[in-house]
């Protein structure tokens, strides 16, 4: 099972918007809507921001959305600031039990 | 307040066996829906998915590492157990566990992670 494919960085100004892109097959991200977002602050653990492609969990900023479009999920963080700041990780759903589910190569967000 | 923590060595040799436990509090391992993975992290680099343990003791591995782990579970002491045999200095990373609802494949909480250091 190969990691899903993310951009290394992407960078945005405080306010502005950014998109972050998650690419799999038609065998994970394409067939299922069960992928996930998770955010991680240097020397922390991640922490979850979506599930199921579009769920925000309590706690979230609205400021944070997701989708999904054939094999790819997207992030999309609107009005920066600089706490935003952080890697950021997709994770999605094999297909199969085992393995269970494959991480995105993660994505480290400058804001500037 | 759902909590798990990691404990275990933060040195190995190379060849030797690593075992990691992770003890949980706020859940139990018996809860449906709700399953243990372990992921890791080397320095720097990306998070990378390695076992979980579901609620009916069923288990599943990374391809990759099937071969070199083995996931268990203490329900009565709310612990689960990672171990990974052969290690090597690639393997230096920081281990996290963390609680996943398998009806979603969301992990929703995450240990604090546990460095764990491959050298002679």
């Amino acid at each position: 099972q190969s990691a899903l494919t993310q951009p290394a960085s992407v960078s945005g100004s405080p306010g502005q918007s950014i998109t972050i892109s998650c690419t799999g097959s038609s065998s994970d991200v394409g067939s299922y809507n069960l992928v996930s977002w998770y955010q991680q602050h240097p020397g922390k653990a991640p922490q979850l921001i979506i599930y199921e492609v579009t769920k925000r969990p309590s706690g979230v900023s609205y400021r944070f959305s997701g989708s999904k479009s054939g094999d790819t999920a997207s992030l999309t963080i609107s009005g920066l600031q600089t706490e935003d700041e952080a890697d950021y990780y997709c994770c999605s759903y094999t297909g199969s039990r085992s393995p269970l589910v494959v991480f995105g190569g993660g994505t480290k967000l400058t804001v500037l | 307040q759902v909590t798990l923590k990691e404990s275990g060595p933060v040195l190995v040799k190379p060849t030797e066996t690593l075992t990691l436990t992770c003890t949980v509090s706020g859940f139990s391992l018996r809860t449906a829906r709700m399953g243990v993975s372990w992921i890791r992290q080397p320095p720097g680099t990306a998070l990378e998915w390695l076992a979980h343990i579901f609620s009916t003791d069923e288990k599943s591995y990374s391809t990759s590492l099937r071969s070199r782990l083995t996931v268990s579970k203490d329900t009565s002491r709310g612990q689960v157990v990672l171990s990974m045999t052969d290690m090597d200095h690639v393997d230096t990373a920081t281990y996290y566990c963390a609680r996943m609802d398998t009806a979603t494949l969301t992990v929703d909480f995450w240990g604090q992670g546990t460095l764990v250091t491959v050298s002679s």
